[in-house]
């Protein structure tokens, strides 16, 4: 059984660029959700995808967009990239939309906006 | 608006004493809690868990309260081993919400010394 992986680890990129992050989900596992974590905080929920379908977002602007494919495999899209934007994103996975919050979290992607 | 809040940055116990790390919360809605670990370079890992219509619930060492009228729960580790060290985040769920969507707390930096 493979977990979930995210790809890149790091990256570098500058603002007002655009960034594609994605992550593989552990197998078997139908729902994907994203979370940014800034420096000394805790991760914050950007969104949910299930059945490829988008179906709870946090307070994010819409230049955070994302993509869940029929692998169940997804991306996250950040446009116009801000100094803000600069965090760890994790990716998540999990058995049903529903379910009692037991994620299965990707080692995560460093994103540094210079 | 930090619902879920963890005010100690920072514990250092010894090794084979009880770590008690503490979550506070305010959304009285929320009615199920979690506890995930994360150590350097990995993303964070399910730890324990607890519904908001229990106060108590144990695995092995580890071992979750949780105070309604309160509003606050904590988690009990012991004995405490130097593989405990890790940074441990408090997370909850609010009904109605997507399972993935977890609000997190900042987190707290567990050092057990040999």
């Amino acid at each position: 059984e493979t977990g979930v992986t995210q790809s890149p680890t790091h990256l570098i990129k500058t603002r007002g660029q655009q960034v594609t992050l994605r992550c593989s989900s552990q197998s078997g596992h139908n729902t994907v959700s994203w979370y940014q974590q800034a420096l000394g905080q805790g991760p914050q929920f950007i969104f949910q995808y299930y059945r490829e379908e988008e179906n709870g977002r946090g307070n994010f602007p819409p230049r955070f967009s994302g993509l869940q494919f029929p692998n169940y495999s997804s991306e996250l899209n950040v446009n116009a990239l801000e100094l803000d934007d600069s965090a760890l994103y994790l990716c998540a996975s999990s058995l049903v939309a529903g379910g009692t919050g037991e994620l299965f979290f990707g080692e995560g992607s460093r994103l540094t906006v210079l | 608006d930090q619902q879920v809040k963890q005010n100690s940055p920072s514990l250092s116990v010894q090794e084979g004493r009880i770590s008690i790390l503490n979550c506070d919360y305010t959304n009285s809605m929320f009615d199920y809690f979690l506890w995930y670990k994360k150590y350097p370079a990995e993303g964070p890992t399910f730890l324990i868990s607890i519904s908001s219509i229990k106060d108590k619930n144990e695995d092995g060492r580890f071992t979750v309260f949780l105070n309604k009228s309160a509003k606050h729960l904590s988690l009990h580790i012991v004995p405490s081993q130097p593989g405990d060290s890790a940074v441990y985040f408090c997370a909850a769920r609010a009904p109605g919400t997507s399972g993935s969507r977890l609000t997190f707390g900042e987190g707290t930096q567990l050092t057990v010394n040999p």
